[in-house]
């Protein structure tokens, strides 16, 4: 079984400032990818970023990028120059290779603080 | 092109009402899925399907059922309404086996009270 841990329920940060959130994961899949999710206020649940656990180079996304060391089985997530709207619920998830089944981990609620 | 769409957007039900969420998307896909979101637990996944006629559990199927007889739609059905089903519901779906390409598309949520 795949399981997720996000030992951060909150953080803040002060714009334009960075910030990193932590995210730890388990599974016996050699082949799975990695997530990360933004639940703004609105709920809506937006793709921030994704990672093939088979590619070396960490994936970026503009502002975001992530820092995934494998063998210690984590994914963290950089935001650097922090925006207001920035602020929300973040959650990493992970799903096997040829899956969609994305198990999630409790997320982390980002502060922005002007 | 509307993407997933989920109905109703609130609901509240008494202990022991049935009612039915309903999920439609428009993009031709052939995986959807539930999941339900409690606070500090994250989302769970409740079912999901890969095709019109195939359904499967997820981590948290007791109290719910599912059917897929078209691409498009994929309801999930409460029989019984239980204090514990209290939760923001949300339908996602995505082109199935795919590769480096598929991205789960979320409808907008659910938000479900049984008194």
């Amino acid at each position: 079984a795949q399981t997720v841990t996000q030992s951060q329920p909150e953080m803040s940060v002060q714009e334009a400032e960075t910030v990193t959130l932590s995210c730890t994961y388990d599974t016996s899949e050699s082949d799975y990818y990695l997530f990360w999710y933004k639940q703004p206020p609105s709920r809506q649940m937006i793709l921030v970023i994704r990672q093939e656990a088979y590619k070396q180079q960490n994936a970026t996304e503009n502002r975001f990028s992530v820092n995934f060391q494998k063998a210690a089985k984590s994914f963290s997530l950089k935001i650097s120059d922090s925006q207001l709207g920035d602020a929300a619920m973040y959650f990493c998830a992970t799903a096997q290779g040829g899956s969609e089944k994305l198990v999630f981990g409790k997320g982390t609620k980002l502060t922005v603080n002007p | 092109n509307a993407g997933v769409t989920q109905t109703p957007k609130f609901q509240v039900l008494k202990t022991g009402q049935s009612m039915t969420l309903q999920c439609a998307q428009d993009m031709n896909h052939e995986y959807m899925s539930w999941y339900r979101q409690d606070p500090g637990m994250g989302l769970r996944l409740i079912h999901y399907s890969v095709g019109a006629g195939i359904t499967d559990q997820g981590e948290v199927p007791n109290g719910y059922n599912v059917s897929r007889s078209t691409t498009e739609d994929f309801p999930l059905r409460l029989l019984s309404a239980a204090p514990s089903q209290t939760s923001v519901y949300f339908c996602a779906s995505s082109y199935w086996n795919r590769g480096a390409d598929e991205k789960l598309f979320f409808g907008s949520g659910t938000q479900l009270s049984v008194l």
